[in-house]
């Protein structure tokens, strides 16, 4: 069964500052990876998705993610975050067989200082 | 816009009073799924439907059902809600259930079990 581990529950950066998102995976074949964010009190908003091709996608609000096969990662980056980027974000995965659901990471809380 | 409406968005019940939660799309997306989001944890799929057919994760306590009377709407039932059921609840939808199919979020219910 496919996992995602997200090794940072809470990170802090400064507005202006660069940010990376770590998500690891565990999947025998080729994972269907996302990221999602979830500001309070809102539900998901898909910012990017990777299924094959060109191992560095871009995604909406300025994100991108690499996928890099060898190291099971899938880590979200932004080069100069926004006060508007605090919220929870969750790395996920799906599968192409058998169950069909996402499977989420347990999240990494953004908090941006000015 | 074409979305996907939960309501109500805070929702208060007494301990083993039954209770129904709405959601409704507009994006005539044929499979719709429930997730139940506990504090600081990663959304979990309760079930979800392709078209009329009703697909229960294993692990869903018999205490939780849905109705999908049409293609706009879902409900979550939950039955005999109990303290550790306190959760906010997602509703989501996508264009058919492969992996890369984009799922669409909802604002959310917040649960709150008195």
């Amino acid at each position: 069964a496919q996992s995602v581990t997200q090794p940072d529950i809470h990170i802090t950066v400064s507005e202006g500052a660069s940010l990376e998102l770590r998500c690891n995976y565990s999947y025998g074949a080729t994972p269907y990876l996302f990221w999602y964010v979830q500001s309070p009190g809102q539900g998901l908003q898909l910012l990017l998705k990777y299924f094959s091709g060109d191992t560095l996608v871009q995604g909406i609000k300025g994100f991108e993610a690499e996928f890099k096969r060898s190291q099971s990662s899938f880590n979200l980056r932004k080069p100069s975050v926004h006060w508007s980027d605090a919220a929870e974000y969750f790395c996920a995965v799906g599968a192409d067989t058998g169950r069909r659901a996402l499977t989420f990471g347990s999240g990494t809380r953004l908090q941006v200082q000015p | 816009d074409a979305m996907v409406i939960q309501n109500p968005r805070y929702q208060v019940t007494q301990f083993g009073k039954p209770v129904t939660l709405s959601c409704s799309q507009t994006l005539n997306h044929n499979v719709m799924y429930w997730y139940q989001q506990k504090s600081s944890q990663a959304p979990k799929l309760l079930f979800h439907y392709y078209d009329k057919d009703f697909n229960n994760e294993a692990d869903t306590p018999d205490n939780f059902q849905s109705r999908r009377p049409n293609t706009s709407f879902c409900f979550l039932d939950i039955r005999s809600p109990g303290l550790g059921d306190a959760a906010m609840y997602l509703c989501a939808t996508s264009r058919g259930s492969q992996p890369t199919s984009e799922q669409y979020f909802g604002p959310g219910t917040r649960l709150t079990v008195t």
